[in-house]
């Protein structure tokens, strides 16, 4: 059973660029979000989804954009690299049944020079 | 002010010893609390869950919640040095759909 699957789980990025990271959950969750870990700070959340079609922002989405087209998968893009973007990033899931309990992914480290 | 504070330590400990890991909340819609485990270089994941007020017990953890307080506590007994980690609480209200609102995480170290 597979989980939450995260990729790529490094990258390195110059400011200005864009890219995507990507999401996948086999669990058949409704719940999925987005997370940045930075020291010092714990999990900040980004977006999140309740379901294929509908996101809302989070406390830190500036500088990022999702979209959910179906349950499985929830892509977090980042449209122009800032330094200050530099984090881990983790994707978690949860069923309606039990949304506070988050499945988390492995994480993404993200580096934007 | 932060709605959930944690002390991100560094804790150490020697193995057998009691710890004790504490958060505080301002919000007091908060209605679930979570205590996560990460691993370093690991997502986290849900070590215990509690609804409202009162203990929740397994094995060697043990949650409490006291809600009048706005205060929530893990206690590990007898810990391990596996119990190496970093600790964090969560905290989310009715209906919120899986947003979380996560303390700064403790960092614990258990000496052999």
């Amino acid at each position: 059973n597979a989980g939450v699957t995260q990729t790529p789980k490094f990258q390195v990025l110059k400011t200005g660029q864009s890219m995507t990271l990507q999401c996948a959950q086999d669990m058949n969750h409704e719940y999925m979000s987005w997370y940045r870990q930075d020291p010092g700070m714990g999990l900040r959340l980004i977006h999140y989804s309740v379901g294929a079609g509908i996101t809302d922002q989070g406390e830190v989405p500036n500088g990022y954009n999702v979209s959910r087209s179906t349950t499985e998968d929830f892509p977090l893009r980042l449209l122009s690299a800032a330094p200050s973007q530099t984090s881990v990033y983790f994707c978690a899931s949860s069923s309606s049944r039990g949304y506070e309990k988050l499945f988390f992914g492995s994480g993404t480290q993200l580096s934007v020079l | 002010q932060k709605e959930v504070e944690q002390d991100p330590g560094p804790l150490s400990v020697p193995e057998g010893a009691i710890v004790s890991l504490n958060c505080t909340y301002s919000n007091s819609a908060f209605q679930y609390f979570m205590w996560y485990r990460q691993y370093s270089r690991k997502g986290p994941e849900l070590l215990m869950y509690t609804y409202s007020s009162g203990n929740k017990e397994d094995g060697r953890f043990t949650a409490q919640v006291d809600k009048s307080s706005k205060y929530i506590s893990l206690f590990i007994r007898d810990s391990q040095p596996s119990d190496s980690a970093t600790y964090l609480c969560a905290m989310s209200g009715y209906n919120q759909g899986g947003k979380l609102i996560f303390g700064q995480g403790t960092e614990l170290s258990v000496k052999p």
